[in-house]
Parts: C-alpha cells; sequence; structure tokens
C-alpha cells in the first residue's frame, strides 16, 4: 500500500523535552514538507527537502530541525526552544518541489 | 516567501445553496492548487490550475483561474453536506518553488 505514514497519531511531551515525529513515505518521491497547523491559520511550512541530505527552512523553522538521511524518511524534531510546540503537525510529499502533494494522518502534539 | 490571501475565512449555508471561495496574491502566480480537508483529517489534493484563465471542473466544483494568473477562485453547486470541510488554495510562483498554503475557508453546510 503506498503513501505516507506518520507517527505516532498522538504524542504528549513535558515542557522543556525535545521529541522527534516520523514521517516515511513509500511513494518515491523527492520532495518532503512539513507544515503546522494551529486553528485559523491555515498550514504553515516548517522545512522542505528537494533531495537526499538537502533541506531549506520554511516560513517558521525557529526550533525546528530535520534530517534526510534517506529518500523515504523525514522526521521533525521539535526543540524545547520552540515557544509554542502545541499544535497538529502535518508531512507531506510531492514528486517534484511544489507538486502535488500527498499527507499524512498528522500527529497531534500536545506539550504540557 | 509567496503570500496568498485566501477569503472568506469561514462559510454557513443551508444545504443546496451555492458556495465559492476565492484566492488572491499580489504576484504572478506559477500554478495553484485547491486542497478539502474534512474535520478531523489531512489535506487531499483536488485540482492544479496552470493556464491564464483556465476552468476546470470536477461534478458539482467548478475551479479558475484568474487572466493574470494572480487569483484563482473554488466554486461549488448545490451544496451538500459532504461538502463540510476546509478548502485551501495553495501556490508556488516566481523562482520559488516552495509549496504555500493560505489560511483555508471552513464551510459547514445546514442539512
Amino acid at each position: 500500500d503506498g503513501g505516507i505514514t506518520q507517527s505516532p497519531k498522538y504524542l504528549f511531551r513535558k515542557e522543556g523535552q525535545n521529541v522527534t515525529l516520523s514521517c516515511e513515505q513509500n511513494l518515491n518521491h523527492d520532495a518532503m514538507y512539513w507544515y503546522r497547523q494551529d486553528p485559523g491559520q491555515g498550514l504553515r511550512l516548517i522545512y522542505y527537502s528537494q533531495i537526499v541530505n538537502d533541506f531549506q527552512k520554511g516560513d517558521i523553522a525557529e526550533g525546528y530541525s530535520v534530517s534526510r538521511e534517506k529518500k523515504e524518511s523525514f522526521p521533525l524534531t521539535v526543540t524545547s526552544a520552540q515557544k509554542n510546540p502545541t499544535a497538529f503537525y502535518l508531512c507531506a510529499s510531492s514528486i517534484v518541489e511544489g507538486g502535488e502533494a500527498f499527507f499524512g494522518q498528522g500527529t497531534r502534539l500536545t506539550v504540557v | 516567501g509567496q503570500q496568498v490571501m485566501q477569503i472568506p475565512q469561514y462559510q454557513h449555508v443551508q444545504e443546496g445553496e451555492d458556495f465559492t471561495t476565492y484566492c488572491n496574491s499580489s504576484t504572478t502566480l506559477s500554478n495553484i492548487q485547491w486542497y478539502k480537508q474534512r474535520p478531523g483529517g489531512h489535506p487531499v489534493f483536488l485540482i492544479q490550475l496552470v493556464k491564464s484563465g483556465e476552468v476546470k471542473k470536477q461534478k458539482r466544483l467548478t475551479f479558475q483561474f484568474g487572466e493574470a494568473k494572480k487569483n484563482s477562485s473554488l466554486h461549488i453547486t448545490a451544496t451538500q453536506t459532504t461538502d463540510v470541510g476546509t478548502y485551501f488554495c495553495a501556490v508556488t510562483g516566481g523562482s520559488n518553488y516552495k509549496l504555500t498554503f493560505g489560511k483555508g475557508t471552513l464551510l459547514t453546510v445546514n442539512p
């Protein structure tokens, strides 16, 4: 079954802890993206990657880090430096950068 | 980065009424995409428009790209309860090919 898998669906962490969100795709897509969604804010781009071992900051990269060591995987780390980390995080991929995006189911992160 | 304004933010209609959401940019767009996100779900691609003045239809949905490639609209004829959700436009433009989303229009339908 082809697609994008995000895990876990719900995640709870204590303030001050780093947390890594998983995103795996078997669509053989080159481009991958991380978005953050808050109520009334739409989708805001955190990081994106066009190719393995390369990635660029999006509009709200502060407090986040990523890696792209494999084509299929694009994990996102929410660091303790992120001021307001509680949100819905969506991972997406596309054949080419800026092409039709396929989204995972999302991870709802709650930091208490 | 590429900025896009989407209006209205919310729209509530009676079932059977029409619905339109608009996406506007101050700069020329390479293309525009539309997505639908059901409550509690993730965005799902609907369509991509590339050509100036392009009009595409999917059953009750009509998508338009402006002649100047700076605006687009999504029109739903005779809404149904299954149309409920948030509709987003997403754009790339100029030399920057990153995909940027509008804030979306939340559509609710009263049966």
